[in-house]
């Protein structure tokens, strides 16, 4: 049964900072990796689509990265801001395919 | 183009009651999926429809059901409610290709009192 751990829970950084967050998987038999955000009492907004055979994947400030061997993923922020606030969900996508999610990270930018 | 789009937004009913829910997938979608997203635990799969057959369920009791019409919308039925099953219910859509993403919509959010 594949199951999903984002490390942290929560995380709060001043503006401007570089962070990252991390996600690990327990089956390596994936098809893609996928990083979400979610704001308070929304649906979920796709940010990056890892492919398992690939090995990153950048959108703006935003880059994610794949090691389906260890089962990790990171996703690295660059420049931190207010609006960056929210929680990040990692989601694996396997043969069943359903997607499994981590419990996220809840990140918060202050001004 | 339009996205997702899930009604209603919002759902109050008290505990025995039957709780419908809806989702219509973006033009072109077969697939819908239903995710449940309680408080403390997490999105977790609830149903995957394609091609108006049910494919596969996540560990959930037969008192949460559904559809999936010719349209490729969807219903979530969720019959004999208990308060537990208070929660953002998700919905995605996505084309037949592993590859791709799931789409997801902007949720109802079910009360049971």
């Amino acid at each position: 049964k594949q199951e999903v751990t984002q490390i942290p829970a929560a995380l709060s950084v001043p503006e401007g900072e570089n962070l990252v967050l991390n996600c690990s998987f327990t089956d390596s038999a994936i098809y893609n990796l996928q990083w979400f955000r979610q704001d308070p009492g929304k649906g979920l907004t796709s940010l990056l689509l890892i492919q398992s055979s690939q090995r990153e994947q950048t959108s703006g400030r935003l880059n994610a990265s794949l090691d389906k061997s260890s089962g990790r993923s990171t996703l690295y922020i660059a420049a931190s801001q207010p609006g960056d606030s929210a929680t990040y969900l990692c989601a694996v996508r396997g043969g069943s395919e359903k997607l499994v999610f981590g419990k996220g990270t809840k990140l918060t930018v202050n001004p | 183009e339009a996205g997702v789009t899930q009604s209603p937004t919002h759902l109050i009913k008290t505990r025995g009651q039957q709780a419908t829910l809806r989702c219509s997938p973006i033009s072109g979608h077969t697939s819908v999926y239903w995710y449940q997203q309680a408080l403390g635990l997490g999105l977790q799969f609830l149903l995957w429809y394609d091609e108006g057959e049910e494919r596969n369920r996540g560990n959930f009791p037969p008192r949460f059901s559904g559809r999936q019409f010719p349209n490729y919308s969807s219903e979530l039925n969720v019959n004999a409610l208990e308060l537990e099953d208070s929660a953002l219910y998700l919905c995605a859509s996505g084309g037949w290709e592993r590859q791709e993403t799931q789409y997801f919509g902007p949720g109802t959010r079910l009360l049971v009192l």
